[in-house]
């Protein structure tokens, strides 16, 4: 079975500061891993994903992940926050059944 | 290249009703899966469809159904509605590997009354 726990549900940073958002996800086997973004009344975006090619994962917008398998994390960081980034970032992961397992989400607010 | 369409956008239906949503993927997927997101259950996963058939299932009771025809569209219904299945619909679609990106809609949002 495969789960992700999101720390913090809601998250409020400065603009300009480091973002940090965390998961942690608990699989019996190797998990393909992923982080989204949603915004008010949308879809679900794909910022960046972690199969297993390389534990620093670059995404779109400035965010990057490090998957760590002795810690069972995969946080995912921006050195700076744009206030175009306040939305709800959703970890997943899945085993390669092609169906997803979200996160409760984290909610972040950025202050100008 | 055209993303993956759901409609109707909203829907409002009275208990009891049955609904029907639509997906269409990106050309080329194969795989669509269907998720509920609410503000208290989160993301949820509701099934899968490849190359017609379900795949996948999460654990939902009989009344949420699927069906996948052979262009890739898929549609969703939902009988004997209740207050509980007010949320946002979303489908995805995807090559058909794990390891591969979904591509989400925007989503249909489904209100009970």
């Amino acid at each position: 079975a495969q789960s992700v726990t999101q720390l913090g549900s809601h998250v409020s940073v400065s603009e300009g500061a480091l973002v940090l958002l965390r998961c942690n996800y608990s699989s019996s086997v190797p998990p393909y891993l992923f982080w989204y973004v949603q915004y008010p009344n949308q879809g679900l975006q794909l910022l960046l994903k972690y199969t297993s090619a390389a534990t620093l994962v670059k995404g779109i917008n400035g965010f990057e992940a490090e998957f760590k398998k002795s810690e069972t994390s995969f946080h995912l960081t921006k050195p700076s926050a744009h206030m175009s980034d306040a939305a709800e970032y959703f970890c997943a992961v899945t085993t390669g059944a092609n169906n997803l397992f979200f996160g409760t989400g984290t909610r972040l607010t950025v202050i100008p | 290249k055209a993303g993956v369409t759901q409609t109707p956008r909203y829907l409002i239906k009275t208990r009891g009703q049955q609904v029907t949503l639509s997906c269409s993927p990106i050309s080329g997927h194969r795989s669509v899966s269907w998720y509920q997101q609410t503000p208290g259950q989160g993301l949820q996963f509701l099934f899968e469809y490849f190359s017609e058939t379900q795949r996948n299932k999460g654990n939902f009771p009989g009344r949420f159904s699927g069906r996948q025809f052979s262009n890739s569209r898929s549609e969703m219904n939902v009988s004997t509605l209740e207050l509980g299945d007010s949320a946002l619909y979303l489908c995805a679609s995807s090559q058909g590997t794990g390891e591969t990106e979904a591509f989400f809609g925007q989503g249909t949002r489904l209100t009970v009354v």
